[in-house]
């Protein structure tokens, strides 16, 4: 089955202490980015990736890292998270055509205290 | 820059009722427009798109959207609206075919009534 699979689905943490939300994908595709999803705003993308070890930032990348070793995995790392990073978290992938659609995560529920 | 606006936070409909969710772009090429819908708990999940020819698309569970370019509008519709329809919907938008960022309205909650 085609799909995108994020790791944890939900985490409590505390200020300061580094995290990692895993993000896995099996459908080959060369295009990986994160999003926040916060009341009112919408989505709002943090990072994406054009392919492997090819990364940028998106719209709100401040206090967030992610890398791409692999074609398959895009992991973001939260070094020192902080509570206006509270969240939900979607880790999405597609093709890397314009007219397709993005494939999405389950989401992360994100607090940090 | 382009960005999707969605006027209204909430839809109210009853059940056998049409839906319309509505949505406006703004981008400076060529628009690329997508419906998705996150159910609680739940991902995003793929509705309909819009990429070019007829400007009425139809897509999965009943919806369609009607692209209207004067007017940059791409309303979701439905023609008879269900209970298990009441899910938060969100508009996106890519700007032609030299971007593959998707760019989200802040979504609009539907209820459908029994």
């Amino acid at each position: 089955e085609a799909q995108v699979t994020q790791n944890p689905r939900y985490l409590i943490t505390v200020t300061g202490k580094k995290l990692t939300v895993t993000c896995s994908q099996n459908m080959n595709h060369e295009y990986m980015s994160w999003y926040r999803q916060d009341p009112g705003l919408g989505l709002r993308q943090i990072y994406y990736s054009m392919n492997v070890e090819v990364t940028d930032k998106g719209d709100v990348p401040e206090g967030y890292k992610v890398s791409r070793k692999e074609k398959r995995n895009f992991p973001l790392i939260l070094e020192s998270p902080s509570p206006n990073q509270t969240s939900l978290y979607f880790c999405a992938s597609s093709l890397s055509t314009t007219n397709t659609e993005a494939f999405f995560g389950q989401g992360t529920r994100l607090t940090v205290v | 820059a382009q960005s999707v606006a969605q006027p209204e936070d909430q839809v109210n409909v009853a059940e056998g009722n049409p839906l319309t969710v509505k949505c406006t772009y703004s981008v400076s090429g060529n628009p690329y427009l997508f419906w998705y819908v996150q159910y609680p708990n739940r991902g995003l999940q793929f509705l309909l798109k819009y990429i070019t020819g007829d400007n009425l698309v139809k897509g999965s569970y009943g919806f369609e959207a009607e692209f209207n370019k004067s007017q940059t509008s791409f309303h979701l519709k439905k023609p008879s609206a269900l209970v298990s329809d009441s899910a938060l919907y969100f508009c996106a938008v890519r700007e032609g075919s030299n971007d593959y960022k998707l760019s989200f309205g802040a979504g609009t909650t539907v209820t459908v009534r029994a």
